[in-house]
């Protein structure tokens, strides 16, 4: 069946540690997005990307980054300098085009220690 | 600019009730509108969504939502609440542009009870 992985399910970071989580799609779409959900404020977009080889930062980028190498993943690192990691991460996917809507995958929650 | 205001952070129903969670937009354009459902430690899954066809949208789980456009709102109803709807609710809307951006609300927690 179609759909988005994402890996760890639950990940551990230490002060000063950059992590990467891991987020693969077997479904085509072109288009790609990184979200940080934190507890009442519903979902923060981090990053995007419409097509391999391109992305844009999104509402909350800092100490964050991704690539796109390939069409099916798209990895988000939490690095050293995001301040205040411990959230629950979403990827999703979309096609390209007017309101297909998103698929998520099944998250990766990070934690500080 | 978009954006969406879900009215309410927490709803509680007692089961077979109706379920109302309130949803409105904000847009310049002819918005494209979606609700999708949490469960705890999951991702987000697509209830139903509004694309500009008819007003009154059915969804799985016997979810619908109507479009309201001179009241811009896209509330979510369910005529009877089951314990398996306990659950966040996500209002969204995206935004004009050449790309597929969502914008979501804050979220509405629906907590049923026996």
């Amino acid at each position: 069946d179609g759909g988005i992985t994402q890996s760890p399910k639950y990940l551990f970071r230490k002060e000063g540690q950059n992590v990467t989580l891991s987020c693969e799609q077997n479904l085509n779409h072109d288009a790609m997005y990184w979200y940080r959900q934190d507890p009442g404020q519903g979902l923060r977009l981090i990053y995007y990307s419409q097509i391999v080889n391109d992305f844009q930062k999104g509402d909350i980028a800092e100490g964050y980054s991704v690539s796109r190498e390939k069409k099916e993943s798209f990895p988000l690192t939490v690095t050293s300098a995001q301040k205040n990691p411990t959230a629950f991460y979403l990827c999703a996917s979309s096609e390209t085009g007017t309101s297909p809507g998103y698929t998520f995958g099944s998250g990766t929650r990070l934690t500080v220690v | 600019a978009q954006s969406v205001t879900q009215l309410g952070s927490h709803v509680s129903v007692s089961e077979g009730a109706l379920v109302l969670l309130r949803c409105n937009y904000s847009s310049s354009v002819p918005p494209y509108l979606f609700w999708y459902v949490q469960y705890p430690n999951q991702g987000l899954q697509l209830l139903l969504k509004y694309t500009s066809a008819a007003t009154l949208v059915k969804g799985i789980n016997g979810f619908e939502a109507e479009f309201k456009k001179s009241e811009t709102s896209f509330h979510l109803t369910k005529p009877s609440a089951h314990m398996s709807d306990a659950a966040e609710y996500f209002c969204a809307v995206s935004s004009s542009g050449g790309y597929n951006k969502l914008i979501f609300g804050a979220g509405t927690r629906l907590a049923v009870h026996p």
